[in-house]
C-alpha cells in the first residue's frame, strides 16, 4: 500500500521567514496531495491540495509544489506568523479507493 | 466549522467495554471516513463507507466496526476496550463525486480507557 513520509518531524522559524516541508510517497497511482494544518486538540483543516496535472498551487502565503517522477511534494508558507504554529500533514490519495495516507505531521512553531 | 459533527465529544471508559462514537457528515456528503490519531500512530485510516456500503478499509482491529446508516450518518463501535485503544477518532466526509477527494474531518471524539 501507499507510504508517505514527511519531513523534518519539528521546525522552528522565526516570524516573517519562509518554512518549507517535504514529503515523499511510494504509489506512482497516486494523484491527489492534500495538506492539513492541527491544532493542538482541534480537527486537521484543509488547507491546500494539489492534484497531479498541476505542478505547483498557491494560495497567498502558502504554496505547494509536486514533482511526480521523484514523487515528492513539498509546503511552502512564505512570511510566516505566529498564527502558523501548528502541525501540518501531508497526505496522498488514489482516486480509485479514496483513502487518505497521511506523514507523521511536522510540528511547526514561529517564534515571534 | 466543516460541517461535520462527531458525538461526544470526550468519552472515559474502563478496559473491557464497548463504545459508540457517532459521526454526522456534511450536507450532501456520501462517504465518511474514520480516522485514529494517537501521539505514537499519528493520523491511521480506519474504514470508509460509501452511501451505506463498506468501501475501503485500513489497520481497523476485528474489535473493531462501523457502519453507515441511510440518513448517512454513520457509527464506529468499540469493543473490549484496550488502554492502548486511547486516542482521538476523527470522522471525516467528502462528497466523493469527482476523481479527487476533499475530505472534511469533524471535531473529534477523544476516548480514554482507563
Amino acid at each position: 500500500g501507499e507510504n508517505v513520509e514527511q519531513h523534518p518531524s519539528t521546525l522552528s522559524v522565526q516570524e516573517g521567514d519562509s518554512a518549507v516541508i517535504k514529503c515523499t510517497y511510494s504509489d506512482s497511482a497516486s494523484n491527489y496531495f492534500p495538506w492539513y494544518k492541527q491544532e493542538l486538540g482541534k480537527r486537521p483543516q484543509l488547507i491546500i491540495d494539489i492534484r497531479s496535472n498541476v505542478g505547483e498551487k498557491k494560495d497567498q502565503r502558502i504554496a505547494v509544489t509536486l514533482n511526480k517522477t521523484a514523487k515528492h511534494f513539498s509546503l511552502h508558507i512564505t512570511e510566516t506568523q505566529p498564527e502558523d504554529s501548528a502541525v501540518y500533514f501531508c497526505a496522498a490519495s488514489v482516486s480509485s479507493n479514496y483513502k487518505l495516507t497521511f506523514g507523521k505531521g511536522t510540528l511547526l512553531t514561529v517564534n515571534p | 466549522d466543516s460541517g461535520v459533527t462527531q458525538t461526544p465529544k470526550h468519552l472515559i471508559t474502563a478496559t473491557g467495554q464497548r463504545v459508540t462514537l457517532r459521526c454526522s457528515p456534511r450536507s450532501g456528503d456520501l462517504s465518511v471516513y474514520w480516522y485514529q490519531q494517537s501521539l505514537d500512530q499519528g493520523l491511521q485510516f480506519l474504514i470508509q463507507y460509501y452511501n451505506g456500503e463498506e468501501r475501503a478499509k485500513g489497520n481497523i482491529l476485528e474489535r473493531f466496526s462501523a457502519q453507515q446508516f441511510p440518513d448517512l450518518h454513520s457509527e464506529l463501535n468499540l469493543s473490549s476496550l484496550e488502554l492502548g485503544d486511547s486516542a482521538l477518532y476523527f470522522c471525516a466526509s467528502s462528497a466523493q463525486r469527482t476523481t479527487y477527494n476533499e475530505q472534511f474531518f469533524g471535531p473529534g471524539t477523544r476516548l480514554t480507557v482507563l
